[in-house]
């Protein structure tokens, strides 16, 4: 009963090609996240949007668009996909208010490979 | 701009033992969040503690528990009687509680516990 899923879990590709990496949570959160993992540098932000009208760039958005099609929906695409885009990718949902405001709930992750 | 550190790339602790993990964070806010994330070998990002800045009580979930120093901006975390479970990377991360600041996260400190 996971409540943030990721679409797809793995991927592999192949330079320049575009990839949309697709986010959905049960939550009814209204904020959500996306964040690239690379070994040793930990978590860094993409893009980020607090509501379906929002949408900010996070510390490495180049590269990168974003799209909040519904409250539920947040996804990542790689217009022209690069072998450094080559990552672990989360999706995450925050609400504001509330005994947990601010707390970030992560999904399962992408695995993406850019050949 | 805030940031946060974790000073302990790699860390090992005996089965039953007690451990405790360092994070040190600057921001010139006085009302935040910190947090510490588990990332075990299945990749996927998991809640452990959270302390809101304003308790002076440090925060307590089983056997984890936190040392929050406020003035020192410091926020450790303590395992207790470690478990081969515990194995895992773990994420310190900080945010504001102006609700429009995502959270900063440090690189990591891998945790191996050890049988």
């Amino acid at each position: 009963d996971a409540d943030v899923t990721q679409t797809p879990r793995n991927r592999i590709t192949k330079t320049g090609k575009r990839i949309m990496l697709e986010c959905s949570q049960t939550k009814g959160h209204d904020r959500m996240y996306w964040y690239r993992q690379d070994p040793g540098l930990g978590l860094r932000l993409i893009y980020y949007s607090f509501d379906v009208k929002d949408i900010n760039k996070g510390e490495i958005s180049d590269g990168y668009s974003v799209s909040r099609q519904a409250q539920a929906k947040f996804s990542l695409s790689l217009e022209s996909a690069i072998p450094n885009q080559t990552a672990l990718y989360f999706c995450a949902t925050s609400d504001l208010g509330g005994l947990n405001t601010d707390t970030q709930y992560f999904g399962p992750g992408t695995r993406l490979t850019v050949l | 701009a805030q940031t946060v550190t974790q000073s302990q790339p790699e860390m090992s602790v005996q089965e039953a033992e007690t451990v405790t993990l360092s994070c040190t964070y600057d921001t010139s806010e006085n009302n935040y969040y910190l947090f510490w994330y588990k990332q075990p070998p299945s990749r996927q990002m998991i809640l452990v503690i959270r302390q809101e800045a304003y308790k002076q009580q440090n925060a307590t979930e089983n056997r984890f528990s936190v040392n929050f120093q406020k003035a020192a901006k410091s926020f450790s975390l303590k395992i207790s009687d470690s478990q081969l479970g515990d194995t895992a990377m773990y994420f310190c991360a900080f945010t504001t509680n102006s609700g429009n600041t995502p959270l900063v996260f440090g690189k990591g400190t891998r945790l191996s516990v050890i049988a």
